[in-house]
């Protein structure tokens, strides 16, 4: 199994909702990533998970809540998002620990998020 | 501070023909430089990598990627492009090192035309 599975594909919500978006893997991979991308426009980082703890939060409003339940999952709860927030939403892992050079990402298909 | 450009925002080639989609890098230090290919509707999938060694990197789907560095130039290249070659296209480096930290280029997108 060489593949990152995100649920669910689409999601529309509106400003006052709480929903989250979840991540799994199962190649025994030990770093896994939120990343944000708009349209046409590359991915940028949000979130770092090695080793189930967290390790890098690029400075991503509080309204983004990750977790790292286990090994193999990755939730992003999302609650009071803006308009502004509609995006792809990607999450990928990598075997190591997310430090050793020339790790490739392994990434999910994305969850496609429409704030009203 | 590690940085790649793509000058390109859209590349358009005839089926059959040879392609190349441009990335030019700024490091401190060896180099460590990535393609990821982006098809409509799904995440990104790793292409190659180089790290060290040959010139010339060879990845999947028939792509390679040719290192120079007198010109900081990471472009990527195909012999024969197909219709299904069509997607955006990545360069990116890794900020600072590590891989956690991967800085992407702002994308090239590749339309082949049948």
């Amino acid at each position: 199994d060489t593949e990152v599975t995100q649920t669910p594909k689409h999601l529309v919500m509106g400003m006052t909702n709480k929903k989250s978006l979840k991540c799994e893997q199962h190649m025994g991979h030990r770093a896994m990533y939120w990343y944000k991308q708009k349209a046409k426009k590359p991915p940028e980082l949000m979130f770092v998970y090695s080793y189930e703890k967290l390790s890098i939060n690029e400075s991503v409003p509080s309204r983004f809540s990750p977790e790292c339940p286990n090994s193999s999952l990755l939730n992003l709860h999302l609650h009071a998002l803006q308009p502004e927030d509609s995006a792809l939403y990607l999450c990928a892992s990598s075997q190591a620990d997310g430090r050793q050079l020339g790790e490739k990402l392994f990434f999910g298909s994305g969850t496609q998020l429409s704030v009203l | 501070a590690q940085s790649v450009a793509q000058p390109e925002d859209q590349v358009k080639v005839a089926e059959g023909n040879p392609l190349t989609v441009k990335c030019t890098y700024s490091v401190s230090g060896n180099p460590y430089l990535f393609w990821y290919v982006q098809y409509p509707n799904r995440g990104l999938q790793f292409l190659l990598k180089y790290i060290t060694g040959d010139n010339l990197v060879k990845g999947s789907y028939g792509f390679e990627a040719e290192f120079n560095k007198s010109q900081t130039s990471f472009h990527l290249k195909k012999p024969s492009a197909l219709v299904s070659d069509s997607a955006l296209y990545f360069c990116a480096v890794p900020r600072g090192g590590a891989t956690n930290k991967l800085i992407f280029g702002t994308g090239t997108l590749l339309a082949v035309q049948p």
